[in-house]
Order: C-alpha cells, then sequence, then structure tokens
C-alpha cells in the first residue's frame, strides 16, 4: 500500500466552473476524512466518512460542496461554482476505527486549489 | 467545542539546540494526540500518535508527552537539524473521531 493518494495535485479553475477531486485512502482505512487548508492556518475540518457512510458535514461547509465515498473505497469532493475564497489546499485522510479505537490518521499531498 | 492551541507560533533555533514545542486543547474528553509535520506546499507527515491512556511516545529523537487533566502535550525535539525545519501542527480526536487542528508552529533551525 502506498498511503494516501490524492489527484490532482495542482488544479487551478476560472471561478464559476466546477471542480472534483478524488482520493485513494489506505485500503483498510475505514473513515476518511476531508480538511480545507489556507496558507498560515491549520488544517480545518470539512466532512467524514465511515465506510460509505458520510456522518458528519461541517457547519462551515456552504451546499456547493459535495462528497461522496462509493462503496467504501475512493472519495470525491466537489465544489460547485467555485468562488476565488475556495482557493485553498484540500487534504484528505484516512484511518481505521472499531471498538473506540482509532489508529493513526494518515494524510495524502492535498489538492492545491486556485480560482481565478 | 474543542479548541487546540500552539504556542509559539513560529520559532528558530541554531542547529544542535534542543527544543520543546507547546500544543493545549481545552476539552480533555480525548481519545488520542497526534502530532505531525507539514513542510511548504506539502501535505502532513504522522510523527507520533499517543492514545489517551498513554502519558509519552517516543521516536528517534522526537518524544511527545500527553498531560490529559490539564489539556496539554509537549513535542520534545532533541538535536535540532535544518532538517527539521518544517511546520509541526497537533491534533486531537475528540468523541465524534474527528481531529481538530492548532495553527501550527513554524520552526527554522538555522545550520
Amino acid at each position: 500500500d502506498t498511503g494516501v493518494s490524492q489527484n490532482p495535485r495542482h488544479k487551478i479553475t476560472k471561478r464559476g466552473q466546477n471542480v472534483t477531486f478524488r482520493c485513494d485512502p489506505i485500503s483498510e482505512h475505514n473513515r476518511l476524512y476531508w480538511y480545507r487548508q489556507t496558507l498560515g492556518q491549520g488544517p480545518e475540518f470539512l466532512t467524514y466518512f465511515q465506510n460509505e457512510a458520510q456522518l458528519e458535514k461541517s457547519r462551515l461547509l456552504s451546499d456547493r460542496f459535495s462528497a461522496e465515498r462509493p462503496k467504501g473505497s475512493f472519495s470525491t469532493l466537489e465544489i460547485q461554482r467555485t468562488e476565488q475564497g475556495d482557493s485553498a489546499m484540500y487534504l484528505c485522510a484516512s484511518t481505521l476505527s472499531g471498538g473506540g479505537e482509532y489508529t493513526e490518521a494518515f494524510f495524502g499531498q492535498g489538492t492545491r486549489l486556485t480560482v481565478v | 467545542k474543542q479548541e487546540v492551541t500552539q504556542i509559539p507560533a513560529a520559532l528558530s533555533v541554531p542547529e544542535g539546540e534542543n527544543l520543546v514545542l507547546n500544543c493545549s486543547f481545552t476539552d480533555s474528553a480525548i481519545y488520542n494526540l497526534q502530532w505531525f509535520r507539514q513542510d511548504p506546499g506539502k501535505g502532513l507527515t504522522s510523527l507520533l500518535l499517543i492514545q489517551s491512556s498513554q502519558r509519552e511516545q517516543t521516536s528517534g529523537r522526537l518524544n511527545a508527552s500527553l498531560d490529559k487533566s490539564s489539556g496539554r502535550s509537549t513535542l520534545y525535539i532533541a538535536a535540532s537539524q535544518p532538517g527539521d525545519s518544517a511546520t509541526y501542527l497537533c491534533a486531537v480526536r475528540g468523541n465524534t473521531g474527528k481531529l481538530i487542528f492548532g495553527q501550527g508552529t513554524t520552526l527554522q533551525v538555522k545550520p
């Protein structure tokens, strides 16, 4: 297993366009998280999945954002009608949970989104 | 609401110095705490994970401690090297399972 993989690494888009990012977690991990990070800040939670179920979505997330994890494997994060304020690094992480225990979380290299 | 604070925000030290990074959190009901390293423009690399029942973890020149009752963790880096220059982030995992991050400490180790 090569760890958490995110694609693309960089995305430049025009304001108003839709973009989609993909995350492939570590294969045996049942939990998958999406975070957003702007310059000089710590990662900010967006949403997470337990297998294919989306269990929590940040109240900071507008309706333009949607995420899926079909079949509990890879996940996609879509942003519709992008705005300049969406420019950020989007990070994906995965971990294994069960019985109230959580293992180490591993992050991908992120997707850097620039909206022009 | 869990809040995580890291002090200092930035730190510059000469090579070879031992140093301590601080992390504090407001809600002591955590499952675990994890320290990460982030190089500019890159993702996060996990350094150490401390479960709530543990007091410390060590990996090479790194030692992390956890005092859950006081809401504090420290990351000790021994004999710092220029390659240690990066941003260090701590994150706590609460009862919803998500990680809550601090703002990070940016470390510069000068040769």
